[in-house]
């Protein structure tokens, strides 16, 4: 089974703090995406990436940074917390394969982030 | 711009019964994946099913059909007989050919289903 794993369920945070999310996959795939989900918006997509040191902007990507120095790891880094960014984020993988980048996406249980 | 709209913000069924989830989408690309993803209060989506643009062929599996129209810009997912364990929030999504995979959500329905 394909498993993706965030490194905290609840993070409770103060405002300026700089903020880690870390995210690890185990199925060898190219693709990782952060989103984020808050109530009647869905999810957002704030960064992704096709490879390691690749990444690219979603449609949020402010107040955000991202690394991926290794193919299984994704982190998503809150450079100044704000209480704006109390959320529920998710990570998610996906492989290249013969779907290219039309794959279903594998998430993991997700990080709920509250900052104060 | 491409848009996701799922217009159902709660439905509240009783088992047993039918229940159709609404999806509508938004895009002047005419290659682009459809997607269902289902939250269960763990937190975690499970991906559903995925399906082309290319491809308005209606799905069954189990108790879960999608019927995917492309003249009403509609993917509607219909749960037969439905179970507690329906009970999640479900999130249509749409991705184009050339956006790398970016997944555009809907705002997701809230299914519970009563004993």
């Amino acid at each position: 089974d394909v498993k993706v794993t965030q490194s905290s369920r609840y993070l409770v945070k103060r405002t300026g703090e700089k903020v880690f999310l870390e995210c690890v996959q185990d199925m060898d795939h190219e693709n990782m995406f952060w989103y984020r989900q808050d109530p009647g918006l869905g999810l957002r997509l704030i960064y992704f990436s096709y490879d390691v040191k690749m990444k690219e902007k979603g449609d949020i990507p402010e107040g955000y940074s991202v690394s991926r120095e290794k193919k299984e790891r994704f982190s998503l880094i809150l450079e100044s917390a704000s209480t704006n960014q109390t959320s529920m984020y998710l990570c998610a993988s996906s492989p290249r394969g013969s779907g290219g980048f039309y794959n279903e996406q594998f998430f993991g249980p997700g990080t709920r982030l509250t900052v104060l | 711009a491409q848009k996701v709209t799922q217009a159902q913000t709660e439905i509240s069924v009783v088992e047993k019964e039918d229940v159709t989830l609404d999806c509508v989408y938004e895009t002047r690309d005419t290659t682009y994946y459809l997607f269902w993803y289902k939250q269960p209060p763990s937190g975690e989506l499970v991906f559903l099913i995925r399906r082309n643009s290319f491809d308005e062929q209606n799905e069954i599996s189990g108790r879960y059909s999608w019927n995917f129209q492309k003249s009403t810009s509609s993917f509607n997912f219909t749960i037969t007989a439905s179970q507690v364990v329906d009970s999640a929030v479900y999130f249509c999504a749409l991705t184009l050919y050339n956006q790398g995979g970016k997944l555009i959500f809907g705002q997701g329905t809230e299914l519970s289903v009563k004993p």
